[in-house]
């Protein structure tokens, strides 16, 4: 089945370490973009992708890097400049046809806490 | 700056009941508008997408875009404790691809 797939679920961090989200999709799509999601709150977007090796910032990609070296991998890093990254974090890609185009298909999430 | 503004509730309805969410956008360019559902502590998922005015029916869905007054909506008939979630509202500005989310609204169905 097609998908995106996040790793890991749950994540502790202490404070002053970077840390790397993983996002993997095999749906073929060209866009991939990285949410934050804080209690009660919508989606902030952080980064997105349209190509490899392409990438733009998003609303609030302060201490926050990625990489496209693959289509199918947009990794996420959480540095220690992100003040509070505590949250939960949101990969999702865009680019079936037609009318499906801009639909986000959402990875199942990863929760990050900082000790 | 591209603003989409929901209540964030919680809207309670009565099971068998319509339960009506609206959403209102500033950006009067906008093309093309999502309803996603978020289930607590999971992913959100699409419920619908609509790109011109008027109504879009799925099932027990119903999407309204009113392009004039800058709102769209979702009614959802026959409203069941299952529907209870988060519905978030998105869209897409002409030109673009980048969809800015709403806040949410919780729904709560009551038995």
């Amino acid at each position: 089945d097609g998908g995106i797939t996040q790793s890991p679920k749950y994540l502790f961090r202490k404070e002053g370490q970077n840390v790397t989200l993983s996002c993997e999709q095999n749906l073929n799509h060209d866009a991939m973009y990285w949410y934050r999601q804080d209690p009660g709150q919508g989606l902030r977007l952080i980064y997105y992708s349209q190509i490899v090796n392409d990438f733009q910032k998003g609303d609030i990609a302060e201490g926050y890097s990625v990489s496209r070296e693959k289509k199918e991998s947009f990794p996420l890093t959480v540095t220690s400049a992100q003040k509070n990254p505590t949250a939960f974090y949101l990969c999702a890609s865009s680019g079936g046809e037609g009318a499906w185009t801009n639909v986000l298909t959402f990875g199942a999430g990863s929760r990050l806490t900082v000790l | 700056q591209k603003e989409v503004e929901q209540n964030s509730g919680p809207l309670s309805v009565p099971e068998g009941a319509i339960a009506s969410l609206n959403c209102t956008y500033s950006d009067r360019g906008s093309q093309s508008f999502f309803w996603y559902r978020q289930y607590s502590g999971k992913s959100p998922e699409l419920i619908m997408f609509i790109y011109s005015n008027g109504d879009k029916e799925d099932g027990r869905f119903t999407a309204q875009l009113n392009k004039a007054s800058q709102y769209v909506s979702l009614l959802i008939r026959d409203s069941q404790p299952s529907d209870s979630a988060t519905y978030l509202c998105a869209v897409i500005s002409g030109g673009s691809y980048i969809p800015t989310f709403g806040r949410g609204t919780s729904l709560i169905v009551h038995p």
